[in-house]
């Protein structure tokens, strides 16, 4: 099935570092998500977007809804360890329900 | 309300045999959709109900898959005759239908992970 590029598809980084992925798509979307999933757990969502050019923050989590409405970012800044895990981006269009299409997932791993 | 509850959370099956899942969405949500997720991929949409209609279905969603929502509330999820490519998490997601850019929002279960062997 179609998925959206999302890169990296995984990060290794030091506790308080800062970290960026994103997301494009050949499709335009008019809702943009970005989910954590944890082992063995359904995603939770972080940030959602509604609207092109806009930018979301939600604690040390900032989020922002491409111009082309093609892609998305997600920045994290001063990571810390609890920040690990797998990270999707969605995306819905506005002609099929509200059905999702998700990401490949980027995995963060945090180094106390 | 605590949420979208699957279950079961684990289901170990033999190859041939049918098993079935269930969903309970967040009250009143009225969007119930369903997903499969396969390790190192992200979840993949299966079907879609908006009350006790089902809206959507997946080209994923082989004969050998059938989904119910008989009374709008709860879901089901049977797959028949199942094959060990059918081994994935099933995931459930639920939404509401009001109150403006939120009913866009899905709201993800614990999922249910399926073993064929």
């Amino acid at each position: 099935g179609q998925q959206l590029n999302q890169s990296p598809q995984s990060m290794f980084i030091q506790e308080g570092e800062d970290v960026s992925m994103n997301c494009t798509s050949s499709s335009i979307f008019n809702t943009w998500l970005w989910y954590k999933q944890d082992p063995g757990e359904g995603p939770v969502l972080l940030i959602a977007l509604y609207k092109a050019g806009e930018l979301t923050s939600n604690g040390r989590l900032t989020a922002q809804f491409g111009i082309t409405r093609k892609d998305s970012f997600l920045n994290i800044s001063a990571s810390i360890p609890s920040d690990v895990g797998i990270y999707f981006c969605a995306g819905q269009s506005g002609t099929s329900y509200g059905k999702l299409t998700f990401g490949q997932g980027t995995i963060l791993t945090v180094h106390p | 309300d605590t949420g979208v509850s699957q279950n079961p959370r684990h289901k170990i099956t033999k190859r041939g045999q049918n098993v079935t899942f269930r969903c309970d969405p967040i009250s009143e949500h009225n969007r119930l959709y369903w997903y499969r997720q396969t390790l190192g991929q992200g979840p993949e949409f299966l079907t879609y109900f908006q009350n006790e209609a089902q809206l959507e279905k997946s080209r994923l969603l082989s004969d050998r898959f059938s989904a119910e929502r008989p009374k709008g509330s709860f879901s089901t999820l049977e797959i028949q005759r199942t094959e060990q490519g059918d081994s994935a998490m099933y995931l459930c997601a639920s939404s509401p239908i009001r109150g403006g850019a939120a009913k866009n929002i899905q709201y993800f279960g614990a999922g249910t992970r399926l073993s064929v062997l």
